[in-house]
């Protein structure tokens, strides 16, 4: 079974330029999320879906950052323009809808991650 | 916002040895979770241990959570090179989100 997939794995553009990042989340997990890490950091999240609802994007800097979730399966991270500061990797990851697990937990499963610089 | 905050933020030992890596959080939780990441990879979940659980055991990793301290441990025993990676501590209350420490990285010597 195919893992979460992220597209491109590296990227460099220049600061103002737009990109944007593609994940196809594991066959039948109904939760995304959009995780940015930071050299040295623990992931902070960005956004959550839940099939094509994004329920939590209180994090997401809205007036540079946007994403979507169409059909309630891959997503894309789009950023415009992007900024010095939005260096980092950026994690997809997907789980089974919450409540699934009998401890109510969410278990992730990541991908390998796109990493972004900014020049 | 980062929950939890682990301890040290960095460990060097040999092969063979035990490793112990420590989180702390701030606010109740239902459930913590320990995920490794080796370099240039994404994260890999470890282990989950429940609010009302004190110890777990997965292979070479133990768990132990201590509520009343807001606290928990991680130990591999007999470490090998292999298991050089970063491991994070993440935290959450039911169907809410996973908050994540700020990791140790481990490093093991042959």
């Amino acid at each position: 079974e195919a893992g979460v997939v992220q597209s491109p794995r590296y990227k460099i553009i220049e600061k103002k330029q737009p990109v944007a990042f593609w994940c196809n989340p594991i066959s039948g997990h109904n939760t995304l999320y959009w995780y940015r890490q930071n050299l040295g950091q623990g992931p902070e999240l960005l956004i959550r879906y839940e099939n094509e609802e994004a329920v939590d994007d209180s994090q997401l800097p809205k007036d540079r950052f946007s994403a979507e979730r169409l059909k309630g399966v891959d997503s894309t991270l789009k950023i415009q323009p992007a900024e010095l500061g939005d260096s980092a990797v950026y994690l997809c990851a997907s789980s089974l809808e919450a409540g699934a697990y009998s401890s109510g937990a969410n278990v992730l499963t990541f991908g390998a991650g796109s990493r972004l610089t900014v020049l | 916002s980062q929950q939890g905050e682990e301890d040290p933020q960095a460990l060097s030992i040999q092969e063979g040895e035990n490793a112990t890596m420590n989180c702390s959080y701030k606010t109740s939780i239902n459930n913590l979770q320990w995920y490794r990441q080796n370099s240039g990879r994404g994260l890999v979940h470890l282990i989950l241990i429940r609010s009302n659980e004190r110890e777990k055991h997965s292979g070479r990793l133990r768990v132990t959570l201590d509520t009343s301290k807001k606290s928990s441990s991680l130990l591999i025993t007999a470490s090998r090179a292999a298991d050089t990676a970063s491991y994070f501590c993440a935290t959450d209350k039911i169907t809410d989100k996973l908050i994540f420490g700020t990791g140790t990285r481990l490093q093991v010597f042959p």
